[in-house]
């Protein structure tokens, strides 16, 4: 299976919004509203951000967001900040009972 | 509140095999939900490697090509991935996991690194 497309780094000043795609196909992101997003800073585990495309987990903040159009998903980030600096992981459902995760995107807040 | 501890050996050679468990507290691992092994090489991406059900049910990843099988031992509450014919691609930090919220993990283990080399 193909990992799923995410560009490989975005960048945003602090207060801006950005957007981060995540690109499948249908037999992943296009086919099941299962796509989670998943913050990463360097030397600790993943957390949880967005799950089933659009729902956010109590005590995330309402900043992040979900979104989905056909085989593509997508996360913004609403009134970047600082700590919002990290790697970000989309993944998917897939047919056949299998998770694909996105190549992940780097934020970087200028 | 659950909580994922993984542990086992930080090397192992080439062409052996690779043994983790992942010790659930809070939560008993047969009451439901399903669980995952997750890997991070350095400086690389997340892969999913396979889940399990409180069936039994198994799902992996076809790039392991059948070298990967997860287990659980509900008598100890864990969860168990073994990984044969280890490469020195298959070092990693490895991450256990479980969804809360629909389908997401919400629930890690804090990771443990594994680096295969002679």
């Amino acid at each position: 299976q193909s990992a799923l497309t995410q560009p490989a780094s975005v960048s945003g000043s602090p207060g801006q919004s950005i957007t981060i795609s995540c690109t499948g196909t249908s037999i992943d992101v296009g086919g099941y509203n299962y796509v989670s997003w998943y913050q990463k800073h360097p030397g600790k585990a993943p957390k949880l951000m967005i799950y089933d495309v659009i729902n956010r987990p109590s005590g995330v903040s309402y900043r992040f967001s979900g979104s989905k159009s056909g085989n593509t998903a997508s996360l913004t980030i609403s009134g970047l900040q600082a700590e919002d600096e990290a790697d970000y992981y989309c993944t998917s459902y897939t047919r056949s009972g299998s998770y694909v995760f996105g190549t992940g995107t780097k934020v970087t807040v200028l | 509140q659950v909580h994922l501890l993984e542990s086992g050996p930080g090397l192992v050679k080439p062409s052996e095999t690779l043994s983790l468990t992942c010790v659930v507290s809070g939560y008993s691992i047969s009451s439901g939900y399903y669980w995952v092994w997750i890997r991070q090489p350095p400086g690389k991406g997340l892969e999913w490697m396979g889940s399990i059900f409180d069936s039994g049910t198994t799902f992996y990843n076809p790039s392991l090509k059948g070298r990967v099988t997860i287990s659980v031992d509900a008598s100890k509450n864990l969860l168990s991935l073994k990984l044969t014919s280890v490469t020195a691609s298959d070092t990693a930090v490895y991450y256990c996991a479980r969804p809360g919220h629909g389908d997401g993990f919400d629930y890690w283990g804090q990771g443990t690194l594994v680096t295969v080399s002679s």
